[in-house]
Parts: structure tokens; C-alpha cells; sequence
């Protein structure tokens, strides 16, 4: 089983360019979510989805689209790169529910100059 | 909403002894609580969950114990080994709809032979 998968791994921008990070899960997985890492501030929620079709803010939306086209793959948009952009982000997915694991992908290191 | 505070930020132990991570929540409706364990480079992975209406649960050198008087939670690892130099994260969450994790700030593990 691969999980969740992302793609790239690293990535370099300049200001005002714009990216999509990919996300793919091969678990049948409702739910997916974004989040961002910086040092100190633990894991923070951007956007989430409980199916496809439906998409939803999280705790620090501004600055970045998401879509949710099928069940397998949520990529997230930035739509015009900010230094303060700079992280580490992880997608997760689980299963429907309050008490179901959360599987994250190994991470996306984005730095912004 | 629901805040997660974790302490320490940074705990350093010599192998075969003990470490205690604790967290704080907010919510009094938050009803699940997972740790994950992160290493460097790759995504956070569960190690342990505890659900509200337990109070303490086992998985060999791993343990969780919840207190919902007091809300808090705190993670127990016994005969410490140096693959668990690691980063680990406490979380909680609500009981309705989307799994919407809150994490704490993460706490650094090192194991020293």
C-alpha cells in the first residue's frame, strides 16, 4: 500500500508565483486535510474535505485553494507565493468518523524567497 | 475552539529511563486524543490514542492516561530506547462532524546511550 502520497518533496519559489502541492491516498479514505508546519506552532489545519466535492476552511485558510474532484486526490493551490509561506506540509486522510486514525504523507518542504 | 498546550518543548533522558509528555485542553467536548510520533523527514505516525470515556490505555513501553476533570492527558514511555529520539505531538478532537484535529506545539525526545 503506498498511503498518502505527495508530491514534490521539496520545492523552491519565488514570490507572487503560484503551485500546486499534490496529494493522493489509495486507502478509499472521506476524509482529507491540509496542513502546515512551522517550528514552534505544531501541526495547523488550512483546508479539509469529508468527500469529494465538498471542501471546507480550516484554521489558516488565506492564501492557498483546494479542490476535491475525487476520492483519491486533493491537491492544494497556492495562488500567488508569500514568503510567509515558507513550511513544511502535510496532507492526511482517515476514514469517516471522530475516532478514526488520521495517515499523513511524508511532507512537502516549501520555502518562498 | 479547542487549544492544545504540551509541555516540555524539549526533553532529554539517558536510555532505560522514563519520559512523561502532558498536555492541556480546552474543550470539554473534545472526546479523542491521539499522539503521533514524527521523525526527521517524514510525516507524523500514530502511536497511541485514548477515547473519553477511558482513562488510561497500554501498548507495551507506551501509555496514555486522560484525566476529563482536570483536561489533560499525558503520554508515559518506560525503558527508553534511542529509536524513540523523535518529535511527538499530543492532539484533541470534538465529537461532531469533521475529524478536526488540534495539535499541541511538539515536544523533542532525545534518548542518549
Amino acid at each position: 500500500n503506498a498511503g498518502v502520497t505527495q508530491t514534490p518533496k521539496f520545492q523552491v519559489l519565488k514570490t507572487g508565483q503560484s503551485m500546486t502541492l499534490q496529494c493522493a491516498q489509495d486507502m478509499n479514505h472521506e476524509y482529507m486535510s491540509w496542513y502546515r508546519q512551522d517550528p514552534g506552532m505544531g501541526l495547523r489545519l488550512i483546508h479539509y474535505s469529508v468527500g469529494a466535492g465538498i471542501t471546507d476552511q480550516g484554521e489558516v485558510p488565506n492564501g492557498y485553494n483546494v479542490s476535491r474532484s475525487t476520492t483519491e486526490d486533493f491537491p492544494l493551490r497556492l495562488l500567488s507565493a508569500a514568503p510567509s509561506q515558507t513550511s513544511v506540509y502535510f496532507c492526511a486522510s482517515s476514514y469517516a468518523g471522530t475516532d478514526t486514525e488520521a495517515f499523513f504523507g511524508q511532507g512537502t518542504r516549501l520555502t518562498v524567497v | 475552539g479547542e487549544n492544545v498546550e504540551q509541555h516540555p518543548s524539549t526533553l532529554s533522558v539517558q536510555e532505560g529511563d522514563s519520559a512523561v509528555i502532558k498536555c492541556t485542553y480546552s474543550d470539554s467536548a473534545s472526546n479523542y486524543f491521539p499522539w503521533y510520533k514524527q521523525e526527521l523527514g517524514k510525516g507524523p505516525q500514530l502511536i497511541i490514542d485514548i477515547r473519553s470515556n477511558v482513562g488510561e490505555k497500554k501498548d507495551q513501553r507506551i501509555a496514555v492516561t486522560l484525566n476529563k476533570t482536570a483536561k489533560h492527558f499525558s503520554l508515559h514511555i518506560t525503558e527508553t530506547q534511542p529509536e524513540d529520539s523523535a518529535v511527538y505531538f499530543c492532539a484533541a478532537r470534538g465529537n461532531t462532524g469533521f475529524q478536526k484535529l488540534v495539535f499541541g506545539t511538539g515536544t523533542r525526545l532525545l534518548v542518549s546511550p
